[in-house]
């Protein structure tokens, strides 16, 4: 079935980086966007960016311009997010979900959701 | 920047209906999406395309929108429906989500 698989919880210090795994099963990532979401804790969705099927491009919110990179690895069906210089606000759980994409165009929701990482940034 | 807004909280009694809002500048002209979260879940789709429903999803699950503001309707709530709740749209190719709602059953 559908499914997105996340890395485990990861401990950073203020100004580390950070690189969390999202692997994919049951589709390909040629036809579906694959989003970042995170949630600080006791507060709402924050949607970071997307990397594109095509592999070619990614969009990121502007908040996070400048300090996030999204990549995929097609022969493992997975997709990266390092997010760098980390602030003790950065500590959120980080979500991927899928955005699938038929030959003419996108839905608009977000379908499935990995399970989410817990990322803590702590001096 | 585009921005929706929910309630805080809404609370309902079991069997009743709870209506949840999600207010945006012509936000009828954009599609919307409602996702529940319950404690130490992840987000899960209820509601895609302003109206329809993912198969699994209970018809006691329904929405509209109109003009600025979207609608998550319950109806027959259920204690298992007690979540957060979210409403999602699109601005400029970035997602907006709302700032969640409570639901709390009584």
């Amino acid at each position: 079935q559908v499914q997105l698989v996340q890395s485990g919880a990861e401990v950073k210090k203020p100004g580390a980086s950070v690189m969390l795994s999202c692997k994919t099963s049951a589709f390909t990532l040629t036809n579906n966007y694959i989003h970042w979401v995170r949630q600080a804790p006791g507060q709402g969705l924050e949607w970071m960016g997307t990397f594109s099927p095509s592999g070619s491009s990614a969009g990121y919110a502007q908040k996070f311009q400048g300090r996030v990179t999204m990549t995929r690895d097609t022969s493992t069906s997975t997709v990266y997010m390092d997010l760098r210089s980390l602030r003790p606000d950065d500590t959120a759980i980080y979500y991927c979900a899928r955005v699938h994409c038929s030959t003419s165009s996108c839905y608009t929701w977000f379908d499935p959701w990995g399970q989410g990482t817990l990322v803590t940034v702590s001096s | 920047s585009y921005e929706v807004a929910q309630p805080p909280s809404v609370s309902v009694s079991p069997g009743q209906t709870a209506i949840i809002p999600c207010s945006g500048d012509h936000l009828g002209n954009k599609y919307v999406s409602w996702y529940q979260q319950k404690p130490g879940q992840s987000p899960m789709l209820v509601i895609y395309e302003d109206a329809k429903r993912p198969s699994g999803i209970p018809e006691r699950f329904s929405a509209s929108n109109s003009v600025h503001t979207a609608t998550l309707t319950i109806r027959g709530t259920q204690a298992l429906d007690e979540a957060d709740y979210y409403c999602q749209t699109w601005d400029s190719s970035t997602a907006i989500f709302g700032g969640g709602t409570k639901l709390t059953v009584l």
